[in-house]
């Protein structure tokens, strides 16, 4: 069955300081690879998301970026983190739709990042 | 542009009594519809979806939702909530507009469920 895991599930860092979270999904292949962030009251705003290895799309511009350098790898990063940087980031797999479209999402337990 | 409203924010109701949340989209063409939920502490996961057919569909825990396409809406609903729906729930909506892969998501509504 497929898994997705996702880490640190918590963070504090300064601002300025650097940012990885990562997500890695087991027993799929070639799946599509989401980062989401989740706000209190504001719903859930996608981030980047990945149809393979190296391609990414960003959402909105920001201060964080996205890479994928393995099939079922996705990481999240930012070079200096601000104080808004501060949520709930959530990442999600779907496996590639056939047709236009997205699948069905399913997503990791999130990692909550604090920025001081 | 594209968007999904949900129209109660925050839903406090007793066991045994019926639930239904709004969901409206604004998109003319043709839509894949999903309902997510999020119990406390738990992953964001699929309550249920719609592609085509049976425009009613039941996803689990005795959950429903009907796809009116002229209203734009896929509410949801349950004849009798337990003290375990306690959850925030996520109307999405998928356009099937050329290559779009992204979901459309509503704000979320909160439902507490009082024993």
């Amino acid at each position: 069955s497929q898994t997705i895991h996702q880490w640190p599930a918590t963070l504090v860092q300064p601002v300025g300081s650097p940012l990885s979270l990562e997500c890695t999904v087991e027993g799929t292949s070639n799946p599509n690879l989401y980062w989401y962030r989740q706000a209190a009251g504001r719903g859930l705003q996608l981030l980047f998301y990945s149809v393979g290895i190296g391609q990414i799309s960003s959402e909105v511009p920001q201060n964080l970026s996205a890479s994928r350098p393995q099939d079922r790898q996705f990481i999240l990063s930012s070079k200096k983190l601000l104080l808004s940087d501060s949520g709930f980031y959530l990442c999600a797999w779907s496996v590639q739709a056939t047709r236009s479209g997205a699948n069905v999402l399913t997503f990791g337990a999130g990692s909550r990042l604090t920025v001081l | 542009a594209q968007s999904v409203s949900q129209h109660n924010h925050h839903v406090i109701l007793s066991e045994a009594a019926s639930l239904e949340l709004g969901c409206n989209y604004s998109y003319g063409g043709t839509v894949n519809l999903f309902w997510y939920v999020q119990y406390p502490g738990q992953h964001l996961q699929l309550l249920l979806k719609y592609f085509s057919g049976d425009p009613l569909v039941k996803g689990i825990k005795g959950f429903e939702a009907e796809f009116i396409k002229s209203k734009f809406s896929f509410n949801l609903r349950k004849p009798s909530v337990q003290w375990s729906d306690t959850a925030e729930y996520f109307c999405a909506v998928n356009p099937q507009a050329g290559n779009n892969r992204k979901l459309i998501w509503g704000l979320g509504t909160s439902l507490a469920v009082n024993p």
